[in-house]
């Protein structure tokens, strides 16, 4: 099945900077990549999507790039904010069945 | 508009007791239907999907079951939980039909196996 790596596991910036977050695939079959954030003791929530036909996606601060090529895709958040402060998950998809990175901790410093 | 229900929202347990936990869909029909769990501080292992009634596959060998007894409807069980078990368990759907879908979570369900 898929594996996906995600890197880093944690993640310190300053208010105001931009945070990068990056995950690799196995399956190069897997045509979607979501991206959830989760806050302490609630539910993932999705914050941008891209498919495998597009290769960066852009919302207000968050962007989203895929290189299927090289079987990565990244999440970029620029202007931090405090409240950017959560667990980011990647994940690829193949039809139904959806795997997950392993989380990165970001912490936005005031 | 669609929502996903899911309890209980804790439990308690203790080691060797059964478990059930619940999931329902609102407002769709034929929906992907997933059970995901997370120990804590730690990312989000399928368990169990299911793109239909009868048809659930199982990603993780353990002493947990899913079925789907209607087509909304999906619950986790075990007959004897570990102390393993112990976690944040989350539903989650997406619409069925085929092709990679957006997958909404319910709210979670905190199990403490003691």
């Amino acid at each position: 099945g898929e594996n996906v790596e995600q890197h880093p596991s944690t993640l310190s910036v300053q208010e105001g900077d931009s945070a990068v977050i990056k995950c690799t695939y196995s399956d190069s079959a897997s045509n979607y990549f979501p991206w959830y954030k989760q806050e302490l003791g609630k539910r993932p929530q999705l914050i941008i999507d891209i498919r495998s036909n597009v290769g960066e996606k852009k919302d207000q601060r968050i962007a989203v790039t895929l290189n299927k090529t090289a079987k990565h895709f990244s999440l970029h958040i620029t202007e931090t904010q405090p409240e950017d402060s959560a667990v980011y998950f990647c994940a690829a998809s193949l039809n139904n069945d959806m795997r997950f990175g392993a989380g990165t901790r970001l912490t936005v410093k005031p | 508009s669609q929502t996903i229900h899911q309890w209980p929202a804790t439990l308690v347990q203790p080691v060797g007791s059964p478990l059930s936990l619940e999931c329902t869909v609102e407002g769709t029909s034929n929906p992907n239907l997933y059970w995901y769990r997370q120990a804590a501080g730690r990312g989000l292992q399928l368990l169990f999907y299911s793109i239909g009634i009868d048809q659930i596959s199982s990603e993780v060998p353990q002493n947990l079951s899913a079925s789907r007894p209607q087509d909304r409807q999906f619950i986790l069980s075990s007959k004897k939980l570990l102390l393993s078990d112990s976690g944040f368990y989350l539903c989650a759907w997406s619409p069925g039909g085929g092709g990679a879908n957006v997958l909404t979570f319910g709210a979670g369900s905190r199990l403490t196996v003691l």
